[in-house]
């Protein structure tokens, strides 16, 4: 089945600092990938969506300029986190669908935790 | 945009009862409802998935339904193990390579021994 990579899985970073974490689909190209937030006991919320070769479709109330994202290929997008303050720690998971055009099952990363310190 | 209420936020059972998660939208226009299962730290995993051609849609233990009209959806675990104990997390979407989910508040499944 279709396989999401996401790295790195865990990252302690200090105020202030960027963050960089990467979404490849591995089996599969993905012109559009989904990057969500999920904070603890709490759902996956929806930050952005990743279009290959153009801009990020940005959820309202996310900053698009805290949150770069990048999506140079048909297999890889790239989420920034810039300038991290601790607000910012939470469980980061990018997600592809295989089949583009239709209904066809979402496919999740194995998730990044981000903790500022 | 869409809305998916999802109920209850908390479900324990005994061992080998049926578990029954209940899900609402309100996008008249959304067309496909996946469920996924969610373990501590780790990935949302695609359980079962349906589209509105469909009203119900089986596999082994668990079970989906879809009212359109109503604009709801329910999770069906029978014969419930304490492996299921996960957090299950209901979605919603119009349909399309680009279009987005959106999930529900998600459920804690406690399955006691």
């Amino acid at each position: 089945g279709a396989v999401v990579s996401q790295h790195p899985s865990w990252v302690i970073c200090k105020s202030g600092t960027s963050v960089k974490i990467e979404c490849r689909s591995l089996d599969f190209q993905a012109t559009t990938m989904f990057w969500y937030r999920q904070f603890p006991k709490q759902s996956l919320m929806l930050m952005a969506t990743s279009n290959e070769g153009s801009k990020a479709t940005y959820e309202q109330g996310v900053e698009k300029d805290k949150f770069l994202i990048n999506h140079a290929s048909l297999t890889l997008s790239t989420l920034t986190v810039t300038s991290a303050h601790p607000e910012d720690s939470s469980f980061y998971i990018c997600s592809a669908r295989e089949l583009q055009g239709y209904n066809s099952p979402l496919h999740f990363g194995n998730g990044t935790r981000l903790t500022v310190t | 945009g869409e809305n998916v209420e999802q109920h209850p936020s908390t479900l324990s059972v005994q061992e080998g009862d049926s578990a029954v998660i209940k899900c609402t939208y309100s996008d008249s226009a959304s067309n496909y409802f996946p469920w996924y299962k969610q373990e501590l730290g780790k990935r949302p995993q695609l359980i079962i998935d349906i589209r509105s051609n469909v009203g119900e849609k089986k596999d082994q233990r668990i079970a989906v339904t879809l009212n359109k009209t109503a604009k709801h959806f329910s999770l069906h675990i029978t014969e419930t193990q304490p492996e299921d104990s996960a957090v299950y997390f209901c979605a919603a979407s119009q349909g399309g390579g680009g279009n987005k989910l959106t999930f529900g508040t998600g459920t804690q499944l406690k399955v006691e021994l």
